[in-house]
């Protein structure tokens, strides 16, 4: 398995632009998650999904939309770019059976500067 | 909601040294804690969790303890090794862990082991 696969790796976005941060996960996971990290400030909650056709917003959802038309694919989506989106973006998936809580799976992140 | 607090922001031990990380986390209803190794250049990676039922958790020279009635977690290393240098991060669900709970991550700990 590939695990969770983000594309691209890094970006330069003028302000305004728009992109797609693209998320794939190969292991039938139904939960899957949209991070942003900035420098000191550990992760924080854009968007996550519980299964396909299902989103809820987390702790930072201003300015990104994101989609979950299948299993394996949660791609992110900046309409408008601004210079505070400049961050490092992390996806990840979680199996999540009614039990509770599973182990997050986290992608390599994709840089984004916004100038 | 939950708010998770982690302490040190940074930590400086000696090879064969031991390394302690201290979490608290708001919400008594809160059930699972995980703790996350990120090295330079990836994503989060899980090293150890601990869930409410149980006290004090080892796998190898890493464990991590819970006291739920102050409402903290520690993660400790023993006898570190350079390549624990990395950023560890502590996180806790938004209240009772049922399906759908996403976490809320602390700001993390950078660990650096002198050789």
């Amino acid at each position: 398995n590939a695990g969770v696969t983000q594309t691209p790796k890094f970006r330069i976005l003028k302000i305004g632009q728009s992109m797609t941060l693209q998320c794939t996960q190969d292991m039938n996971h139904n939960y899957m998650y949209w991070y942003r990290q900035d420098p000191g400030m550990g992760l924080k909650l854009i968007y996550y999904s519980v299964g396909a056709g299902i989103t809820d917003k987390g702790e930072v959802p201003n300015g990104y939309n994101v989609s979950r038309s299948t299993t394996e694919d949660f791609p992110l989506r900046l309409e408008l770019a601004a210079p505070s989106q400049t961050s490092v973006y992390f996806c990840a998936s979680s199996y999540s059976p009614s039990r509770g809580q599973e182990t997050q799976y986290f992608g390599p992140g994709t840089r984004l500067l916004v100038l | 909601g939950e708010n998770v607090e982690q302490h040190p922001s940074t930590l400086s031990v000696q090879e064969g040294d031991s390394a302690v990380i201290k979490c608290t986390y708001s919400d008594s209803a809160s059930n699972y804690f995980p703790w996350y190794k990120q090295e330079l250049g990836k994503g989060p990676q899980l090293i150890i969790d601990i869930r409410s039922n149980v006290g004090e958790k080892k796998d190898q020279r890493i464990a991590v303890t819970l006291n739920k009635t102050a409402k903290h977690f520690s993660l400790h290393i023993t006898e570190t090794q350079p390549e624990d240098s990395a950023v560890y991060f502590c996180a806790a669900p938004l209240g009772w862990v049922w399906g759908n709970t996403p976490l809320v991550f602390g700001k993390g700990t950078r660990l650096s082991v002198i050789a």
